[in-house]
């Protein structure tokens, strides 16, 4: 079946590391996304590549960073410069030219 | 900058009541809007979407959605909820940065909670 993986659903890092979140899509899409999600403030966009080797900051980028080296995957790295690490992270990923989004499972991270 | 409201947080219905959700939207063209909706824990699904055309659009699970230009709304309609239909509702606007670049701008989301 066609569709998103994001691995793990559940990641525990403590304070201060780094922390790489999967996204692997099989869906032949070019262009991938990365949200993130907090209670009661719906989906904010971080980092989203139209293309292999070319991404693009979102809305709230400082303290992540990305890679595109393949069209099926765009990993998301937390640094630890990201002062609110703890959130719920989506994947998502387009036909490009198409304004549809499809989405992975998700992943939570909880830094302590 | 575009934006999307939605002005309830958290809406309860009975099980079989009509519902209704609302959505308001920003932008300066006319735009692509979605509904998609979220179980907890888990990624996002599409329920239907508008681009151009029949002003009323049909999705999955039995939802509707209506784009009025003149209200700037998009409001999400189903005539009987179900129990399972209890979720986080989100309304998303197609941020139009050209081309083939979409990016979408989502609403702070609807809580739905389906009393038996």
């Amino acid at each position: 079946d066609g569709g998103i993986t994001q691995s793990p659903k559940y990641l525990f890092r403590k304070e201060g590391q780094n922390v790489t979140l999967s996204c692997e899509q099989n869906l032949n899409h070019d262009a991938m996304y990365w949200y993130r999600q907090d209670p009661g403030q719906g989906l904010r966009l971080i980092y989203y590549s139209q293309i292999v080797n070319d991404f693009q900051k979102g809305d709230i980028a400082e303290g992540y960073s990305v890679s595109r080296e393949k069209k099926e995957s765009f990993p998301l790295t937390v640094t630890s410069a990201q002062k609110n690490p703890t959130a719920f992270y989506l994947c998502a990923s387009s036909i490009d030219g198409e304004a549809e989004q499809y989405f992975g499972p998700g992943t939570r991270l909880t830094v302590t | 900058a575009q934006s999307v409201t939605q002005p309830d947080i958290h809406i309860t219905v009975s099980e079989g009541a009509s519902l209704e959700l609302r959505c308001n939207y920003s932008y300066g063209a006319t735009p692509y809007l979605f509904w998609y909706v979220q179980s907890p824990g888990q990624g996002l699904q599409l329920l239907l979407k508008y681009f151009s055309g029949d002003t009323l659009v049909q999705g999955i699970k039995g939802f509707e959605a209506e784009f009025k230009r003149s209200q700037s709304s998009f409001n999400l309609r189903k005539p009987s909820v179900h129990w399972s239909d209890a979720a986080e509702y989100f309304c998303a606007v197609d941020a139009g940065s050209g081309g083939s670049n979409y990016k979408l701008t989502f609403g702070k989301g609807t809580l739905l909670t389906v009393n038996p």
